[in-house]
């Protein structure tokens, strides 16, 4: 497709499980983010992909996250022992890096992450 | 890091009316976007403008990087232009969302 896409839309898991998130990102764009959003809040920054290069992950909140990012394509987001403060809606945008800045973002609609 | 502010953080409507909304910053950027998020969630573009003004039908933006603002006007309001409203300003590569204006535009 022409868009981000994620999957899966919806993902609800029992509290301890590990999830994944996958995102692939518009062809030929070398940057990809990954935001989260909790319910009625603005966009947390969690890690950004940018070529080859090691990834920035300074917006991961606890070490069960992790993400990586294969071929410089699709990323997984992936998320161990799940907690309940983990729902929340994870985004991914991605966007034509140039070397002066990001260039502009786009979004996919994100998966919605709800742990009972 | 950089801060974003975002005012009002609610606004309610008659459609027809019209609004603007402001986006300030605390630092230099190298870009600045507008985005609308629906009630369904989905991020829309709507503009990519690290300076000047732009204008798309009715809604257009105008940032003034040296005073650290943007602002996004919406003139003939419609029931379709509900959602929150966000600005997301990059500076080193990372960009920084406000916590959005929630607009409510009634029939």
């Amino acid at each position: 497709g022409a868009g981000v896409s994620q999957s899966p839309s919806n993902k609800v898991t029992e509290k301890g499980k590990d999830v994944e998130l996958r995102c692939d990102p518009i062809s030929g764009h070398t940057a990809l983010y990954w935001y989260r959003q909790s319910l009625g809040q603005g966009l947390e920054f969690l890690i950004y992909f940018q070529g080859n290069s090691a990834p920035d992950k300074s917006g991961l909140p606890s070490d069960r996250f992790s993400a990586e990012r294969t071929g410089g394509s699709v990323s997984t987001l992936t998320i161990q022992r799940t907690q309940q403060e983990d729902s929340a809606v994870y985004l991914c945008a991605s966007s034509l890096y140039r070397v002066l800045d990001t260039g502009e973002l786009f979004f996919g609609e994100g998966s919605r992450l709800t742990v009972l | 890091g950089i801060q974003v502010e975002q005012s009002p953080p609610d606004l309610i409507l008659q459609e027809g009316a019209n609004s603007t909304l402001r986006c300030n910053f605390s630092d230099s950027v190298n870009n600045l976007q507008w985005f609308h998020q629906n009630p369904w969630g989905q991020l829309i573009n709507l503009f990519y403008i690290p300076s000047g003004t732009k204008q798309n039908g009715r809604l257009s933006a105008t940032t003034v990087a040296t005073e650290r603002y943007s602002l996004l006007y919406i003139s003939s309001s419609q029931t379709t232009d509900s959602g929150v409203y966000f600005c997301a300003v990059e500076r080193s590569y990372i960009p920084t969302f406000g916590r959005g204006t929630s607009l409510i535009v009634h029939p």
